[in-house]
C-alpha cells in the first residue's frame, strides 16, 4: 500500500525567504510523486511531478523538488516566498498507469508574512 | 490549454434532497475520478472509471451515492439523499498516461453545502 505524510500541516515564513515543506512517502513500487497546490475554493493545480526521470523536478513558480529514494523523501522547496505563494499544498503519490489512484497528504497550509 | 470542466461550482441543498454534478474530462482521457475533499484535509477517492467501467468504488457510500459515465466521456456523481456529513468540495481528475505531459488534471470542484 501507498502513502504519503506531510511534516507540518502548518509553514509560515516571511517573504523573501526559503520554503521547505516536507514530504515521505511509502511506496512498494516505484513511485510517481507530485506537488498540488490549493488555493481557497479552487481546485487542484500541478506545481511539478517526479516520474523517474531526473531526481531534482522544477515545476512552476519557482518551486522545485528532489526525489531521494534513500531517505523515501520528496521536499518542495521555493529560494524565496512572494506573498502569492500562501495556500494549500498537497503531496501525492501514485504507482501510475490507467489503473493508478492518489494517494494523497493531509496538506500543509502555507502562510507568508509581509 | 485543456481543462476539465465542472459544474456547478457551487451548491447548497437541504438535506435529505437529491444533488447532482457534472464533470467534462479533458478530451481523450479514458480515466476518470471523482475525490471528495472535506474542508481541512485532503482529496479522497470516491470512485474511478476507465472509459465507462469503474474500476474502483469501494470508498463511494453505495447506499446515497452514484457515479457514471455512459459514453466513457462526461460523468455524472449523484447523492441521494443528502446528508449534513457530505458538505465538502467534490473533485473531478482525468488522466491519460499515453501523454505525461498532462498525468492528472483536476477540475475546479463543486462546493457542496448541505444544509
Amino acid at each position: 500500500a501507498q502513502s504519503v505524510t506531510q511534516l507540518g500541516s502548518h509553514v509560515s515564513v516571511s517573504e523573501g525567504a526559503l520554503v521547505l515543506l516536507r514530504c515521505n512517502y511509502s511506496s512498494s513500487v516505484p513511485p510517481y510523486l507530485f506537488w498540488y497546490v490549493q488555493y481557497p475554493n479552487q481546485g487542484l493545480q500541478l506545481l511539478l511531478k517526479y516520474t523517474s526521470a531526473a531526481t531534482l523536478v522544477k515545476g512552476i513558480n519557482g518551486f522545485e523538488a528532489e526525489f531521494k529514494k534513500s531517505e523515501t523523501s520528496f521536499h518542495l522547496t521555493k529560494p524565496s516566498a512572494h506573498m502569492s505563494d500562501a495556500a494549500e499544498y498537497f503531496c501525492v503519490v501514485t504507482q501510475g498507469g490507467s489503473q493508478g489512484n492518489l494517494i494523497f497528504g493531509k496538506g500543509t497550509k502555507l502562510s507568508v508574512k509581509p | 490549454e485543456a481543462e476539465v470542466a465542472q459544474s456547478p461550482r457551487y451548491k447548497i441543498t437541504e438535506k435529505s434532497q437529491a444533488v447532482a454534478f457534472w464533470c467534462d474530462p479533458i478530451s481523450g482521457h479514458a480515466t476518470l475520478y471523482w475525490y471528495r475533499q472535506i474542508l481541512g484535509q485532503g482529496p479522497e477517492l470516491l470512485v474511478q472509471f476507465q472509459d465507462e467501467s469503474v474500476v474502483d468504488d469501494s470508498q463511494l457510500p453505495k447506499d446515497r451515492f452514484s457515479a457514471e459515465r455512459l459514453k466513457g466521456v462526461d460523468s455524472t456523481l449523484k447523492i441521494q439523499p443528502a446528508e449534513l456529513g457530505d458538505s465538502a468540495m467534490y473533485l473531478c481528475a482525468s488522466s491519460s498516461w499515453t501523454d505525461l505531459s498532462y498525468g492528472y488534471t483536476f477540475g475546479s470542484g463543486t462546493r457542496l453545502t448541505v444544509v
